[in-house]
């Protein structure tokens, strides 16, 4: 097993790009995450999904969109529609089984907003 | 809104010691709490996970510790070695999910 796989692990935009970052899982999780995580902040849900085609808005939704397919539910993208410096972070999918089940991280994307 | 404190900040110990590190929430209503390990520049790896209906749980020298009346969880590492250095986080999970800041620990051989 892979575990849970991201794509890419670096990128750098410019202010105004837009950008889609890919999360893979082959655990057959219904749950799956996307967080960001700034220093000193610790990590902030961005938004989830609790099977396919499903989505909810997490702590920080804002400049984000996310969509999990129906014939691809093991993949759940996150989309940046006009990236801005803000949005420069480390961001982490993750999945579960369930809400109360551990969750299991990918090794994240480092992405710059120039 | 769930707020997720871990305290210390940062913690700097000599191999071989026993050491606690705390985690504290604001609201009890939770469905269980999950401790992570971090390496720099590396994703999060689950350490244990404690259910709301449980008081701890133990894997090898880590054992993890759940207050949900008190709003508090612990983690107790024993004989700690240079490999546990590491930032340790918590979550709790309710009807989302909150991190802690993290502690960052440094085991000096």
């Amino acid at each position: 097993n892979a575990g849970v796989t991201q794509t890419p692990k670096f990128r750098v935009l410019k202010t105004g790009q837009s950008m889609t970052l890919l999360c893979a899982q082959d655990m057959n999780h219904e749950y799956m995450y996307w967080y960001r995580q700034d220093p000193g902040m610790g990590l902030r849900l961005i938004h989830y999904s609790v099977g396919e085609g499903t989505t909810a808005k997490g702590e920080v939704p804002d400049g984000y969109n996310v969509s999990r397919l129906k014939k691809k539910k093991q993949n759940f993208l996150l989309g940046l529609e006009s990236a801005a410096p803000s949005q420069t972070s480390v961001y982490f999918c993750a999945s579960s089984y369930n809400r109360v089940y551990e969750q299991y991280f990918g090794p994240g994307t480092r992405l710059t907003v120039t | 809104k769930q707020e997720v404190t871990q305290i210390p900040a940062a913690l700097s110990v000599p191999e071989g010691e026993n050491l606690v590190l705390n985690c504290s929430f604001t609201d009890s209503a939770i469905y269980n709490l999950q401790w992570f390990r971090q390496d720099p520049g590396k994703g999060l790896t689950s350490l244990l996970l404690i259910q709301s209906s449980q008081r701890e749980q133990t894997s090898g020298r880590l054992n993890a510790s759940l207050d949900k009346s008190s709003g508090r969880s612990t983690l107790y590492i024993a004989a700690s070695q240079p490999g546990d250095s590491a930032t340790y986080l918590c979550a709790v999970i309710a009807y989302d999910m909150r991190f802690g800041a993290g502690t960052r620990l440094t085991v000096k051989p």
